[in-house]
């Protein structure tokens, strides 16, 4: 079946400029979240959303990002005014139920983006 | 808050050697230990995992145990092959914490198999 998609593959935007990320879960999967892989700080947790409950933004690194679920699906990452710093792959993963220990978090391949 | 150590790349072996890569973490409670793979051009997948002390994760060859006494969760594989090159993450969950089991990664280990 489909995994996990999302788009574009590959963003490069100016520094100043708003850029927007998709992602598009395992269908019924209903735990989502975004992780950052960048050269400086790793793989590291952005946001959570499970089903229709507030999202846990405690990863979030500063308030130039925010995301958004609709309809419990597909999510949409925003980053504002975006910084050379921003630049990194952006990862989508999903899950089948949040808060069961053994369901794996499946990832999409990632958003490269590059501020220039 | 929950961190996890793995050690540095990268480690080049030739076919057939033995791999080891240490990973430890430090997290409160209870957590579920994984291992993720990263192949040349490809998502982030899941290797093996364990999620309760004493577990041995495997798959492909490689096995891993959750050590909670050592707090370690060392990968190993007997006899790599040029295709086991890639980038092993090392990951924790929060387990039966209320944040939904989000991973924290180690900084990931790159393995290079020579023919």
């Amino acid at each position: 079946g489909a995994g996990v998609s999302q788009s574009p593959s590959n963003k490069v935007t100016e520094k100043g400029k708003d850029v927007e990320l998709r992602c598009d879960p395992i269908s019924g999967h209903t735990a989502l979240y975004w992780y950052r892989q960048s050269l400086g700080q790793g793989l590291e947790f952005l946001i959570y959303f499970q089903g229709n409950s507030a999202p846990d933004k405690s990863g979030l690194p500063s308030d130039r990002f925010s995301a958004e679920r609709t309809g419990g699906s597909v999510s949409t990452l925003t980053i504002q005014r975006t910084q050379q710093e921003d630049s990194a792959v952006y990862l989508c993963a999903s899950r089948p139920l949040a808060g069961v220990i053994d369901h794996e978090q499946y990832f999409g391949p990632g958003t490269r983006l590059t501020v220039t | 808050g929950d961190s996890v150590t793995q050690m540095e790349g990268p480690v080049t072996l030739s076919e057939e050697a033995f791999l080891t890569i240490n990973c430890t973490y430090t997290a409160t409670g209870y957590p579920s230990l994984f291992w993720y793979v990263q192949y040349p051009g490809e998502g982030l997948q899941l290797l093996l995992k364990a999620t309760k002390a004493d577990d041995k994760g495997s798959n492909k060859g490689f096995e891993a145990t959750y050590r909670k006494e050592t707090t370690s969760f060392h990968l190993e594989k007997g006899s790599v092959q040029v295709s086991d090159s890639a980038v092993y993450f090392c990951a924790l969950s929060d387990g039966w914490k209320a944040a939904g089991n989000k991973l924290t990664f180690g900084g990931g280990t790159r393995v290079l198999v020579k023919p």
